[in-house]
């Protein structure tokens, strides 16, 4: 079992619906959690973070986070072409420096 | 304010060759990191430097080393580049020294290498 795993895609969504991004992570004392965007051939630039239950919402994203369950979601709310990127969930564990990335879930937004 | 620079952002060796990728921070962060990414592999981890003076292995570092040479700088070099090797490389870097930090890492634009 990957100790982070997104479903790869592509996950398409129609202009203006929600999209909905999932993630799930092995080690149950995790701390931090991270979504960044990557658009081809660019860097990952940080979406949002969230380190405790429930939600936090910034805009038209949505973070959730169960820990219970040890999975992690973003929402992204009237879906536009520009959110057609690959989404990175990133997974910060106990008591370490490093950080474990899923492969990333490639959304298509259609117009 | 730059954020983290690569250079270069492309390069092209032949099997065998040498080559360090130098990464450079402006933003006074403590932990830097290297990471290579491969199409349907995601992000992995080849070292990180939690603080000036240290660093340590990733998921992936056979074929690397690395040098922190002050804060603001941390290179990653390839001693003998393999095929395997071609990839693109990011470099990160993350505020705090703390292990219980929940700030996230700012990445560098990556070096495109390809290895023949």
């Amino acid at each position: 079992q990957k100790e982070v795993e997104q479903n790869s895609g592509p996950l398409s969504v129609p202009e203006g619906a929600i999209a909905s991004l999932n993630c799930t992570y092995s080690d149950r004392g995790s701390q931090s959690f991270f979504w960044y965007r990557q658009y081809s051939g660019k860097s990952p630039e940080l979406i949002m973070f969230i380190y405790s239950n429930g939600d936090k919402e910034d805009g038209r994203f949505t973070a959730q986070l169960n820990k219970a369950s040890q999975y992690v979601s973003l929402l992204i709310r009237d879906s536009q072409p520009s959110d057609s990127a690959t989404y990175l969930c990133a997974v910060r564990g106990p008591g370490t420096y490093k950080y474990i990335f899923g492969t990333g879930t490639r959304l298509k937004v259609l117009a | 304010n730059a954020g983290v620079t690569q250079t270069p952002k492309f390069q092209v060796l032949k099997t065998g060759q040498s080559m360090t990728l130098q990464c450079a921070q402006d933003m006074n962060h403590n932990s830097m990191y290297w990471y290579r990414q491969d199409p349907g592999m995601g992000l992995r981890l080849i070292y990180y430097s939690a603080s000036e003076g240290t660093t340590d292995k990733g998921e992936v570092p056979n074929g690397y080393n690395v040098s922190r040479l002050n804060k603001r700088e941390f290179s990653l070099r390839l001693e003998s580049a393999a095929p395997s090797q071609t990839s693109v490389y990011f470099c990160a870097a993350h505020r705090d020294r703390k292990f219980y930090s929940n700030q996230p890492q700012h990445f560098g634009d990556g070096t495109r290498l390809s290895i023949l």
